[in-house]
């Protein structure tokens, strides 16, 4: 499975953005690029996904690097609720169920 | 719309003991998930459902763990003999189809003793 690499932690000032990086240089063509975050307590929750474009929704943006070995998640006003663990995650075709969580990043926001 | 559910939300029990845990998937939703996680290993997949039959239990420990979907509204995990090592939290997740966004339910915390 190709892998994954975030930064343990961040810290981000309440509505201020968050820019989340996330290394994934052996990504093959077919892979879609995840991102799932997890609330303290809580299962993980989807969050946004992409494949080569960059894509909006109404929790945050993606932004993928054009060679995609690379990809940033970007909360544009933290809030002290998107204080979670962060989890980048790259989905393959041939397991197209299958989702491989790292240590993700922790985001913690300061009031 | 409910989320997955399910229960119970803390189990604490004697090594030996059997235990069950419980879930109800989203309706409608075809695929179902069985993910542990403790702090050692992270968030693991234990096993996976589609249309209520089992496709990947490779990520099952042992023979003590066993999964079943008897219909596409239930599913149990469970344990026997559980051991300490088993101690961690369960989570139980759906998706429409295998490739879509997966909803977790908000875990079982088990402790044994």
């Amino acid at each position: 499975d190709a892998k994954t690499t975030q930064p343990n932690s961040m810290e981000s000032n309440e509505e201020e953005p968050v820019h989340l990086p996330c290394n994934h240089s052996t990504i093959s063509g077919t892979d879609y690029i995840h991102w799932y975050r997890q609330l303290p307590s809580q299962g993980p929750e989807y969050v946004i996904h992409g494949l080569t474009s960059n894509v909006n929704n109404r929790m945050a943006s993606l932004a993928i690097a054009e060679d995609r070995k690379s990809s940033t998640l970007i909360l544009h006003r933290a809030t002290l609720r998107d204080a979670a663990v962060y989890y980048c995650i790259l989905r393959d075709l041939s397991n197209d169920y299958k989702l491989s969580f790292g240590a993700g990043t922790t985001v913690t926001v300061r009031a | 719309d409910a989320g997955v559910i399910q229960s119970p939300r803390h189990e604490v029990t004697e090594m030996g003991q059997e235990v069950t845990l419980r879930c109800k998937p989203i309706s409608g939703h075809n695929s179902l998930f069985w993910y542990r996680q403790t702090m050692m290993r992270g968030l693991e997949l234990l096993i996976y459902f589609n249309n209520n039959v089992p496709i990947d239990d490779s990520g099952m420990p042992e023979d003590r763990f066993s999964a079943k979907m008897p219909n596409a509204s239930f599913s149990t995990l469970k344990i026997q003999p559980s051991e300490p090592r088993d101690s961690a939290v369960y989570f139980c997740a759906s998706s429409p189809f295998r490739n879509q966004p997966q909803h977790f339910g908000d875990g079982t915390r088990l402790s044994i003793l």
